[in-house]
């Protein structure tokens, strides 16, 4: 069974930084891309990065681009987010999401997210 | 960078009865289209991949099809379960991975 466990989410001044961790079983986690997807409360889905297998392709959303950073650790299968300059439009529930390819594809796992707040 | 127009927004719709939602996108994404069902409180879950194929466990009252620019999800028979919010995405083109901004199927 394929199972995404988020972790790091909490309350935290706006300016400050957080570091979000994915934990993935169930499948070999170094042949697939991974995303992190996020949703502020009551709106929609907003991609906010991706790396591939390998961490040879890494990208961002325009939105958080020069402030997050994603990384990935094969050896311990787990995905990272690490967020600096938090701002108040960041406050949203984080997913890690496994894609189904190396580098891009549809989400066909998600975890159960991890709700990161910005407020003073 | 690829924009996904979902619609309608909202989608009133009687038990039993067919749904069908749409989803556009700016430029062609080939047939590389999901689509998920997201429940209150829930993660989104996969419904549909490939524009038309369905995702493991899904019913067969859901079917997706289009490709290029022009997609439809189709909910046969709803049932109490089904009523939820949808989202597309395209996966034709990364980065970014974009979705749409989603359909709300309710109770009519």
């Amino acid at each position: 069974e394929v199972l995404l466990v988020e972790s790091g989410g909490g309350l935290v001044q706006p300016g400050r930084s957080l570091r979000l961790s994915c934990a993935a079983s169930g499948f070999t986690f170094d042949d697939y891309a991974m995303h992190w997807v996020r949703q502020a409360p009551g709106k929609g889905l907003e991609w906010v990065s991706g790396i591939s297998w390998n961490s040879g392709s890494i990208d961002y959303a325009d939105s958080v681009k020069g402030r997050f950073t994603i990384s990935r650790d094969n050896a311990k299968n787990s995905l990272y987010l690490q967020m600096n300059s938090l701002r108040a439009e960041d406050k949203a529930l984080y997913y890690c999401a496994k894609v189904h390819g190396a580098v891009s594809g549809w989400v066909d796992y998600w975890g159960q997210g991890t709700l990161v707040t910005v407020s003073s | 960078e690829i924009v996904m127009t979902q619609s309608p927004a909202t989608l009133s719709v009687s038990p039993g009865e067919r749904a069908t939602l749409s989803c556009r996108a700016s430029q062609s994404v080939n047939s590389n289209l999901a689509w998920y069902q997201q429940k209150p409180g829930q993660a989104p879950r996969l419904l549909i991949y490939g524009a038309s194929t369905r995702a493991t466990g899904i019913p067969a009252r859901f079917s997706g099809s289009g490709s290029g620019t022009e997609f439809t999800l189709t909910i046969s028979s709803l049932q109490s379960e089904d009523f939820a919010v949808y989202y597309c995405q395209q996966y034709n083109n990364w980065p970014p991975l974009t979705f749409g901004g989603g359909t709300k199927v309710e109770i009519k």
